[in-house]
Protein backbone atom coordinates (compact mmCIF):
# COMPACT_ATOMS: atom_id res chain seq x y z
CA UNK A 1 0.00 0.00 0.00
CA UNK A 2 0.83 3.48 -0.07
CA UNK A 3 3.22 4.66 2.49
CA UNK A 4 3.47 8.47 3.68
CA UNK A 5 6.37 9.84 5.12
CA UNK A 6 6.53 13.00 7.09
CA UNK A 7 9.31 15.46 8.22
CA UNK A 8 10.39 16.31 10.46
CA UNK A 9 8.42 14.68 12.94
CA UNK A 10 8.97 17.22 15.78
CA UNK A 11 9.35 21.58 15.13
CA UNK A 12 9.54 23.86 17.65
CA UNK A 13 9.93 27.47 16.58
CA UNK A 14 9.72 31.19 17.91
CA UNK A 15 7.02 33.31 17.33
CA UNK A 16 7.04 35.08 13.60
CA UNK A 17 9.38 32.00 12.53
CA UNK A 18 8.82 30.32 8.84
CA UNK A 19 8.40 26.77 8.40
CA UNK A 20 8.27 24.25 5.70
CA UNK A 21 6.63 20.79 6.67
CA UNK A 22 7.42 17.96 4.01
CA UNK A 23 5.25 15.23 2.71
CA UNK A 24 6.40 12.07 0.43
CA UNK A 25 4.18 9.14 -0.52
CA UNK A 26 5.27 6.08 -2.28
CA UNK A 27 2.85 6.17 -5.27
CA UNK A 28 0.61 7.86 -7.14
CA UNK A 29 -2.52 8.96 -5.22
CA UNK A 30 -6.18 11.01 -6.44
CA UNK A 31 -6.08 13.09 -3.26
CA UNK A 32 -3.50 14.99 -0.86
CA UNK A 33 -4.95 16.94 1.90
CA UNK A 34 -3.01 19.20 4.73
CA UNK A 35 -4.68 18.91 8.27
CA UNK A 36 -4.09 20.34 11.18
CA UNK A 37 -5.00 19.14 14.50
CA UNK A 38 -5.12 21.72 17.61
CA UNK A 39 -4.28 20.67 21.38
CA UNK A 40 -8.15 19.66 21.33
CA UNK A 41 -7.99 17.31 19.03
CA UNK A 42 -10.08 18.85 16.23
CA UNK A 43 -8.66 18.42 12.69
CA UNK A 44 -8.80 21.26 10.83
CA UNK A 45 -8.48 20.90 6.60
CA UNK A 46 -6.19 23.21 5.92
CA UNK A 47 -5.60 22.41 1.68
CA UNK A 48 -6.84 19.94 -0.58
CA UNK A 49 -4.08 19.75 -2.84
CA UNK A 50 -3.79 16.37 -4.95
CA UNK A 51 -1.18 18.82 -6.93
CA UNK A 52 -0.45 23.00 -8.06
CA UNK A 53 -0.18 25.02 -5.25
CA UNK A 54 -2.34 26.89 -3.07
CA UNK A 55 -2.22 29.85 -0.51
CA UNK A 56 -4.44 30.83 2.44
CA UNK A 57 -3.34 33.79 4.50
CA UNK A 58 -0.09 32.55 6.32
CA UNK A 59 0.27 29.09 4.81
CA UNK A 60 0.47 27.91 1.63
CA UNK A 61 0.75 24.05 0.08
CA UNK A 62 2.87 22.86 -3.06
CA UNK A 63 2.27 19.27 -4.35
CA UNK A 64 4.20 17.66 -6.61
CA UNK A 65 2.38 15.04 -7.88
CA UNK A 66 4.66 13.47 -10.63
CA UNK A 67 7.79 14.08 -8.19
CA UNK A 68 5.32 12.29 -5.27
CA UNK A 69 5.94 14.90 -2.52
CA UNK A 70 3.72 17.88 -0.88
CA UNK A 71 5.37 21.00 0.87
CA UNK A 72 3.19 22.91 3.66
CA UNK A 73 4.50 26.62 3.80
CA UNK A 74 3.66 28.19 7.68
CA UNK A 75 4.69 32.15 7.49
CA UNK A 76 5.22 34.43 10.16
CA UNK A 77 3.92 31.45 12.67
CA UNK A 78 1.76 32.59 15.81
CA UNK A 79 1.13 30.57 18.84
CA UNK A 80 -2.14 29.76 17.43
CA UNK A 81 0.13 27.47 14.65
CA UNK A 82 0.91 24.84 17.46
CA UNK A 83 -0.57 21.10 16.91
CA UNK A 84 -0.10 18.39 14.76
CA UNK A 85 0.09 18.49 11.25
CA UNK A 86 -0.56 15.49 9.50
CA UNK A 87 -0.26 15.02 5.01
CA UNK A 88 -3.50 12.40 4.22
CA UNK A 89 -3.51 10.83 1.38
CA UNK A 90 -6.07 8.22 -0.83
CA UNK A 91 -7.12 6.87 -3.77
CA UNK A 92 -9.66 4.67 -2.07
CA UNK A 93 -9.12 5.40 1.69
CA UNK A 94 -7.34 7.66 3.80
CA UNK A 95 -3.69 7.02 4.15
CA UNK A 96 -1.78 9.30 7.26
CA UNK A 97 1.53 10.38 7.74
CA UNK A 98 2.49 10.26 11.14
CA UNK A 99 2.05 14.18 11.58
CA UNK A 100 4.70 16.82 12.01
CA UNK A 101 4.11 18.62 15.64
CA UNK A 102 4.83 21.83 15.31
CA UNK A 103 5.42 23.99 19.30
CA UNK A 104 5.04 27.88 18.45
CA UNK A 105 6.39 29.79 21.53
CA UNK A 106 5.77 33.48 22.20
CA UNK B 1 -23.42 24.25 4.69
CA UNK B 2 -23.52 22.34 8.45
CA UNK B 3 -20.03 20.31 9.11
CA UNK B 4 -19.72 17.07 10.86
CA UNK B 5 -21.44 16.92 13.87
CA UNK B 6 -20.41 14.03 16.37
CA UNK B 7 -22.28 13.06 19.38
CA UNK B 8 -21.59 12.56 22.59
CA UNK B 9 -18.24 14.66 23.11
CA UNK B 10 -17.13 12.17 26.15
CA UNK B 11 -18.08 9.44 27.48
CA UNK B 12 -16.53 6.99 30.34
CA UNK B 13 -17.24 3.15 30.17
CA UNK B 14 -17.20 0.29 31.81
CA UNK B 15 -15.24 -2.98 30.67
CA UNK B 16 -17.04 -5.15 28.74
CA UNK B 17 -19.57 -2.89 27.84
CA UNK B 18 -21.44 -1.79 24.72
CA UNK B 19 -21.01 1.67 23.15
CA UNK B 20 -22.59 3.77 20.24
CA UNK B 21 -20.70 6.85 18.78
CA UNK B 22 -23.12 9.09 16.49
CA UNK B 23 -21.99 11.18 13.55
CA UNK B 24 -24.06 13.92 11.54
CA UNK B 25 -21.82 13.63 7.81
CA UNK B 26 -21.92 17.10 6.45
CA UNK B 27 -24.66 18.39 4.18
CA UNK B 28 -24.35 17.02 0.88
CA UNK B 29 -21.69 14.45 1.55
CA UNK B 30 -22.70 10.82 0.55
CA UNK B 31 -19.51 8.82 2.11
CA UNK B 32 -18.83 8.60 6.10
CA UNK B 33 -15.66 7.24 7.28
CA UNK B 34 -14.91 6.52 11.13
CA UNK B 35 -11.43 6.30 12.99
CA UNK B 36 -9.57 5.56 16.24
CA UNK B 37 -6.97 8.13 17.58
CA UNK B 38 -4.90 7.00 20.50
CA UNK B 39 -3.15 9.51 22.81
CA UNK B 40 -0.18 10.66 20.43
CA UNK B 41 -0.95 8.57 17.42
CA UNK B 42 -2.00 9.62 13.91
CA UNK B 43 -5.53 8.20 13.35
CA UNK B 44 -6.36 4.80 12.20
CA UNK B 45 -8.94 3.59 9.90
CA UNK B 46 -11.79 1.87 11.05
CA UNK B 47 -13.97 1.25 7.72
CA UNK B 48 -16.23 3.84 5.78
CA UNK B 49 -19.76 3.91 4.54
CA UNK B 50 -20.85 4.49 1.14
CA UNK B 51 -24.42 4.64 0.37
CA UNK B 52 -25.32 2.65 3.46
CA UNK B 53 -22.69 -0.39 2.86
CA UNK B 54 -19.58 -0.80 4.29
CA UNK B 55 -16.74 -0.50 1.41
CA UNK B 56 -13.62 -0.66 3.07
CA UNK B 57 -12.26 -1.84 6.43
CA UNK B 58 -9.15 -1.37 8.75
CA UNK B 59 -7.51 -3.79 10.62
CA UNK B 60 -10.33 -3.35 13.42
CA UNK B 61 -12.07 -6.63 15.11
CA UNK B 62 -15.69 -7.43 14.45
CA UNK B 63 -16.69 -6.24 17.72
CA UNK B 64 -16.35 -2.51 15.61
CA UNK B 65 -19.11 -2.24 13.71
CA UNK B 66 -21.53 0.50 12.26
CA UNK B 67 -24.27 1.87 9.96
CA UNK B 68 -24.98 4.48 7.51
CA UNK B 69 -28.21 5.68 7.07
CA UNK B 70 -30.39 6.98 4.33
CA UNK B 71 -29.22 10.66 5.47
CA UNK B 72 -25.87 9.57 5.33
CA UNK B 73 -25.44 9.80 9.09
CA UNK B 74 -23.49 7.19 10.75
CA UNK B 75 -22.90 4.90 13.98
CA UNK B 76 -20.02 3.42 15.51
CA UNK B 77 -20.81 0.26 17.69
CA UNK B 78 -18.31 -1.45 19.96
CA UNK B 79 -18.90 -4.35 21.86
CA UNK B 80 -17.54 -5.73 24.74
CA UNK B 81 -15.17 -2.89 25.14
CA UNK B 82 -11.18 -3.09 26.50
CA UNK B 83 -9.20 -0.92 28.10
CA UNK B 84 -7.12 -0.39 24.82
CA UNK B 85 -10.08 0.94 22.98
CA UNK B 86 -9.66 4.36 25.28
CA UNK B 87 -8.93 7.20 22.23
CA UNK B 88 -10.55 9.64 20.24
CA UNK B 89 -13.00 8.68 17.44
CA UNK B 90 -13.09 10.99 14.13
CA UNK B 91 -15.81 10.45 11.88
CA UNK B 92 -15.10 11.97 8.71
CA UNK B 93 -17.46 12.79 5.59
CA UNK B 94 -16.64 13.46 1.82
CA UNK B 95 -18.81 13.23 -1.48
CA UNK B 96 -17.75 10.37 -3.55
CA UNK B 97 -17.40 11.58 -7.14
CA UNK B 98 -15.04 9.57 -9.26
CA UNK B 99 -12.11 9.39 -7.73
CA UNK B 100 -11.35 12.83 -6.26
CA UNK B 101 -12.95 13.87 -2.91
CA UNK B 102 -12.15 16.01 0.48
CA UNK B 103 -12.90 15.12 3.75
CA UNK B 104 -14.16 17.05 6.71
CA UNK B 105 -13.88 16.39 10.23
CA UNK B 106 -15.89 16.04 13.58
CA UNK B 107 -14.55 17.12 16.55
CA UNK B 108 -14.80 14.00 17.67
CA UNK B 109 -15.69 11.89 20.82
CA UNK B 110 -13.28 10.85 23.42
CA UNK B 111 -14.12 7.27 24.84
CA UNK B 112 -12.60 6.18 28.20
CA UNK B 113 -12.86 2.91 29.17
CA UNK B 114 -12.12 2.15 33.03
Amino acid sequence: GIQVEQSPPDLILQEGANSTLRCNFSDSVNNLQWFHQNPWGQLINLFYIPSGTKQNGRLSATTVATERYSLLYISSSQTTDSGVYFCVCSNYQLIWGAGTKLIIKP
Amino acid sequence: ETGVTQSPTHLIKTRGQQVTLRCSSQSGHNTVSWYQQALGQGPQFIFQYYREEENGRGNFPPRFSGLQFPNYSSELNVNALELDDSALYLCASSLMTGTSYGYTFGSGTRLTVV
